[in-house]
């Protein structure tokens, strides 16, 4: 069956550095997302991604955040400059077309120290 | 905006009964989806059960059915034979049918299973 797959599944990164999540949403899928979960909280939509451009975003996505797909079949979601409270589960979702089912990443926890 | 509340921070079962876990809702919406995951320790987020605003029939998945009651803006889990692999987070979800088809979630209901 086919998945959406997220690398690494643990990011341990130092405070400031810039950091890439990465994803590889299913091969015919054609909206991609990103969603947040702090620990212990619930999950937050961070951004959705449509023909190669943002189609809504988060307040929590801000300037510090990007996303990207640079090739065709990777997602990647940058942090320029981590902060602690970056400190989450980031999971990864795409959906085939309008109105169906996303499917979600198994996550990459980041921590941040 | 909608907005999706669970008010259960924590149930508890013992193994072999039943358990209903609480969501309601809010929006002006006539046609969305609603949805319940399940968040095991491993934190991945694996889809339990469907509900399509505008069917009146409650969806059901083996041990798992929803009470969907559309005018209450209300949509409970129902976990039968409770076995101790059920025990995780769950959320609820709602989906517009409309715009960037993003997922709002509830702030989740842990399921314990005793033994």
């Amino acid at each position: 069956e086919p998945e959406v797959t997220q690398t690494p599944s643990h990011q341990v990164t130092q405070m400031g550095q810039e950091v890439i999540l990465r994803c590889v949403p299913i091969s015919n899928h054609l909206y991609f997302y990103w969603y947040r979960q702090i620990l212990g909280q619930k999950v937050e939509f961070l951004v959705s991604f449509y023909n190669n451009e943002i189609s809504e975003k988060s307040e929590i996505f801000d300037d510090q955040f990007s996303v990207e797909r640079p090739d065709g079949s990777n997602f990647t979601l940058k942090i320029r400059s981590t902060k602690l409270e970056d400190s989450a589960m980031y999971f990864c979702a795409s959906r085939e077309r309008e109105n169906t089912e996303a499917f979600f990443g198994q996550g990459t926890r980041l921590t941040v120290v | 905006a909608q907005t999706v509340t669970q008010s259960q921070p924590e149930m508890s079962v013992q193994e072999a009964e039943t358990v209903t876990l609480s969501c309601t809702y809010d929006t002006s919406e006539s046609d969305y989806y609603l949805f319940w995951y399940k968040q095991p320790p491993s934190r991945q987020m694996i889809l339990v059960i469907r509900q399509e605003a505008y069917k009146q029939q409650n969806a059901t998945e083996n041990r798992f059915s929803v009470n969907f009651q559309k005018a209450a803006k209300s949509f409970s889990l129902k976990i039968s034979d409770s076995q101790l692999g059920d025990a995780a987070m769950y959320f609820c979800a709602y989906r517009s049918t409309s715009g960037t088809y993003k997922y709002i979630f509830g702030t989740g209901t842990r399921l314990k299973v005793l033994a």
